[in-house]
């Protein structure tokens, strides 16, 4: 089944610095979602942006989409350590219903 | 304080054996998911309820079975058919309706399988 990529897989930064994670995926969308997940923990919505949108805030998140490259970024600004976690994008195809497919995520870790 | 509980945590079963894991909401959310997680993977859809007394299969259903007879549960039973059942599963739920918008899942705090 089509599953979004995220890029990169694992990625360390510096308290206060911005991260940046991709995503990307195959077939045509409804929305596209991003998810949080502590270790050893489930998973948390984030943020929701839908196919005829471009971007969109939450805090100190920021997603974009672009449908015609049918990829996505989230991008976390001024790190924190408590940030520390892996991100999910999930995808809501066109035509599936209610169901989502996960990306296989970035492990994103913020180091004081 | 409205939530989903997963239980139990942490679970050790011997091959051959089927365990079941619970599943229980009360945000009164009609649609149940159940995942599953590998290391370093993302999440596979096992089985889905859309409503009481209905359920269809996701993408990786062999060797595992569900039941949803009431609104609030969703127990996953991993039978000794599944090759390789050592895994973390995720219980979801959300109010989705068809037509209504977009599927937002509310997620459990996951119960670790390991076959020993």
């Amino acid at each position: 089944s089509q599953q979004g990529e995220e890029d990169p897989q694992a990625l360390s930064i510096q308290e206060g610095e911005n991260a940046t994670m991709n995503c990307s995926y195959k077939t045509s969308i409804n929305n596209l979602q991003w998810y949080r997940q502590n270790s050893g923990r489930g998973l948390v919505h984030l943020i929701l942006i839908r196919s005829n949108e471009r971007e969109k805030h939450s805090g100190r998140l920021r997603v974009t989409l672009d449908t015609s490259k049918k990829s996505s970024s989230l991008l976390i600004t001024a790190s924190r350590a408590a940030d520390t976690a892996s991100y999910f994008c999930a995808t809501a195809l066109t035509g599936g219903g209610n169901k989502l497919t996960f990306g296989t995520g970035t492990q994103l870790k913020v180091e004081l | 304080d409205g939530g989903i509980t997963q239980s139990p945590k942490y679970l050790f079963r011997k091959e051959g054996q089927n365990v079941t894991l619970s599943c229980e909401q009360n945000l009164n959310h009609d649609a149940m998911y159940w995942y599953r997680q590998d290391p370093g993977q993302g999440l596979r859809l096992i089985y889905y309820s859309q409503i009481v007394n209905d359920f269809q299969k996701g993408d990786i259903a062999e060797g595992y079975s569900v039941s949803r007879e009431k609104k609030e549960s969703f127990p996953l039973t991993v039978t000794s058919a599944q090759k390789n059942p050592t895994a973390f599963y995720l219980c979801a739920s959300s109010s989705y309706k068809a037509g209504s918008g977009a599927n937002v899942l509310t997620f459990g705090a996951g119960s670790r399988l390991t076959v020993l």
